[in-house]
Order: structure tokens, then sequence, then C-alpha cells
């Protein structure tokens, strides 16, 4: 089975910190996605990356950068934390048979 | 705008009774879907997916697909308790832009013991 971890379950941070969302899989699946869910809003997605050092925004980048440097570990940076940003993280990567595999979510509160 | 569509419900059935989840899709290209059950604070998990019309079961679990009409149901039969959850469908667009999936906001369903 796919495994997709995230590093962290539950995050507080303040605003204006400089945030990393770590996300690995074990499964040498090319394309990595980051996603966040909001209620009524669905999975929004921020940034995906389909190759090392590549990466295509989404729906809704702004405030959000994001690094690929091997090819198992994407991770999401929030430049400067702000309250907008408190979500559930989720990070994804994707079988062409079996669609996307998701990695547990990181719940963040900005405050 | 590539939509997909799902009533936000809640949707309320006895246990025992088939559950019947519905979703539409606007981009008529799509060529494969996606069912995941998401439980209230984690993430979705893939419980079916379809690439052909017609029907594919699994379990209690059966997968309706109609390209025709642009629509995609998911039938729980047996429902339990345990199957109460928020269901996401969702579709590849076409273009295969690198994997990546549309997903309507979710159908909640709650099974009544």
């Amino acid at each position: 089975d796919v495994k997709v971890t995230q590093s962290s379950r539950y995050l507080v941070k303040r605003t204006g910190e400089k945030v990393f969302l770590e996300c690995v899989q074990d499964m040498d699946h090319e394309n990595m996605f980051w996603y966040r869910q909001d209620p009524g809003l669905g999975l929004r997605l921020i940034y995906f990356s389909y190759d090392v050092k590549m990466k295509e925004k989404g729906d809704i980048p702004e405030g959000y950068s994001v690094s690929r440097e091997k090819k198992e570990r994407f991770s999401l940076i929030l430049e400067s934390a702000s309250t907008n940003q408190t979500s559930m993280y989720l990070c994804a990567s994707i079988s062409r048979i079996y669609g996307y595999t998701f990695g547990s979510g990181t719940r963040l509160t900005v405050v | 705008q590539k939509e997909v569509e799902q009533n936000s419900g809640p949707l309320s059935v006895p246990e025992g009774a088939i559950a019947s989840l519905n979703c539409t899709y606007s981009d008529r290209g799509s060529q494969s879907f996606f069912w995941y059950r998401q439980y209230s604070g984690k993430s979705p998990e893939l419980i079916m997916f379809i690439y052909s019309n017609g029907d594919k079961e699994d379990g209690r679990f059966t997968a309706q697909l109609n390209k025709a009409s642009q629509y995609v149901s998911l039938l729980i039969r047996d429902s339990q308790p345990s199957d109460s959850a928020t269901y996401l469908c969702a579709v590849t667009p076409s273009g295969g832009s690198q994997g990546n999936l549309i997903f309507g906001k979710g159908t909640k369903l709650s099974v009544k013991p």
C-alpha cells in the first residue's frame, strides 16, 4: 500500500511566522499535491508537482510556496502565516489506476 | 470552469437501508471517476473507482457511471452506522493535466441505528 506521511497532525503557529509542512511518500510517485480543506469550501488545490524541482500553481497559491528537492518529499511553505490560513492541509500522491492517496492531514491553527 | 456537483446533505438513512449518493460533472471528456470516504477529522480514503459506463460492485458498494448523462453514483447496501461519513466524488479532467482530480464538496451521510 502507498503510504503518504505528513509530519505533523496538529500545529499552532503565530501570525507572521514562516511555517513548513512536510509530506513524504514511499511509492516513487511522480505527482504530488497540496490541498487545503475548509468547511463548505471542499478541497482546494494549492500547488502540485510532477517532478523533482518542478511545481505548478493550483487554484489558491497566494501566500504559499512549495519545495520538491527529492522525489519522495513535497513541502508546503507558508511564507508569513495569517489567520485566514487556519485550515486542514492535505498532501496526496497519485497512482494512475488508484487515484489519490492522502496523508493523514495537518490541522494548522494560526493565532 | 470544470465542476463536480454533489448534494451536500445531510442524507439520513436507517440502518440496513440502501444509501444512494449522486454526483454530476461538467467536463464531458472526463475518463476516470473516484469515490472517497472521509470521516470527521480524518483524511479522505479511496473506496471505489470506475472508468467504464455501467455498474461496478465491491462488497456492499456499487458505483454507477453514465457518461452520456455525465452522472456517477455510489450505492451503499445494508448501510451501517460506521458508514456515516462525508463522501467525496472526484473526476479526472480532460487534458489530463498531471493527474489532477476535481473534487465535489461532498455529501454527508448519516446512518441511524
